[in-house]
C-alpha cells in the first residue's frame, strides 16, 4: 500500500509569483485535505476535496485554490505569493469523508517565499 | 466552533519517566479527538484517536489517552519515556459535519533527558 506522497520537497519562490504543490493520496482514499503549518505552529486547515469537489474551506483567501483529479490526486495553487506564505504545506488523505475518519499525512512541501 | 488548547509548549522528562502531555478541547457537539506526532522534517503520524467508543484509547508506541467529558480533556500519557519519543506532539479535534476538518493545537515539543 502506497502512502501519501507530495512534490516537490522544497521550493523557493519570490513575492508575487505563483506556485503549484502536488499530492498523491493513499491507495483507496477519495478525500484530500490541505494544511498550512507555519514555523512553530500547528497545522491550519486550508480546504478539503471529496470526489473532485471542494468540501469545506478554512480561513484562507481566494488566492489559495485547489483541484482534485479523477485518480484523487490533488494540487494546491497559491497565487500572488506573500512572505507569510512561507510554511510547510501538508496534504492528508482519508477514505470516507467523515469526522471520525483517520487522515494520513504526507511528508509535506517546504515553501520559502523571499 | 471547535478548538484545542495544549498546555505547555515544551515538556522535558527523564528517560524512563512518565510522559504527560495535556490537551483541552472545546466543541459544540461530541468531538472526535486525535493525537499526532511529528518528527523533525517529517509529516504527521497518527498516535491514537477517540471516536466515542471506549474513553481510554490505546495507541502506538505505548501511548494512551483518556477522554474526560467533564474536564473537556484528552491528555496523552506514556508510562516510561524512551529517547525515540522526542518529537512534536499535536492534539486535534474534528466534528462530524460531513468533512474531517482537523483543528490542531499549537503543539508540545517533548524532550527526553538521558
Amino acid at each position: 500500500e502506497t502512502g501519501v506522497t507530495q512534490s516537490p520537497t522544497h521550493l523557493i519562490k519570490t513575492r508575487g509569483q505563483q506556485v503549484t504543490l502536488r499530492c498523491s493520496s493513499q491507495s483507496g482514499h477519495n478525500t484530500v485535505s490541505w494544511y498550512q503549518q507555519a514555523l512553530g505552529q500547528g497545522p491550519q486547515f486550508i480546504f478539503q476535496y471529496y470526489r473532485e469537489e471542494e468540501n469545506g474551506r478554512g480561513n484562507f483567501p481566494p488566492r489559495f485554490s485547489g483541484l482534485q483529479f479523477p485518480n484523487y490526486s490533488s494540487e494546491l495553487n497559491v497565487n500572488a505569493l506573500e512572505l507569510d506564505d512561507s510554511a510547510l504545506y501538508l496534504c492528508a488523505s482519508s477514505s470516507q469523508g467523515g469526522g471520525a475518519d483517520t487522515q494520513y499525512f504526507g511528508p509535506g512541501t517546504r515553501l520559502t517565499v523571499l | 466552533a471547535q478548538s484545542v488548547t495544549q498546555l505547555g509548549s515544551h515538556v522535558s522528562v527523564s528517560e524512563g519517566a512518565l510522559v504527560l502531555l495535556r490537551c483541552n478541547y472545546s466543541s459544540s457537539v461530541p468531538p472526535y479527538l486525535f493525537w499526532y506526532v511529528q518528527y523533525p522534517n517529517q509529516g504527521l503520524q497518527l498516535l491514537l484517536k477517540y471516536t466515542s467508543a471506549a474513553t481510554l484509547v490505546k495507541g502506538i508506541n505505548g501511548f494512551e489517552a483518556e477522554f474526560k467529558k467533564s474536564e473537556t480533556s484528552f491528555h496523552l500519557t506514556k508510562p516510561s519515556a524512551h529517547m525515540s519519543d522526542a518529537a512534536e506532539y499535536f492534539c486535534a479535534v474534528s466534528e462530524n459535519f460531513g468533512n474531517e476538518k482537523l483543528t490542531f493545537g499549537t503543539g508540545t515539543r517533548l524532550t527526553i533527558i538521558p
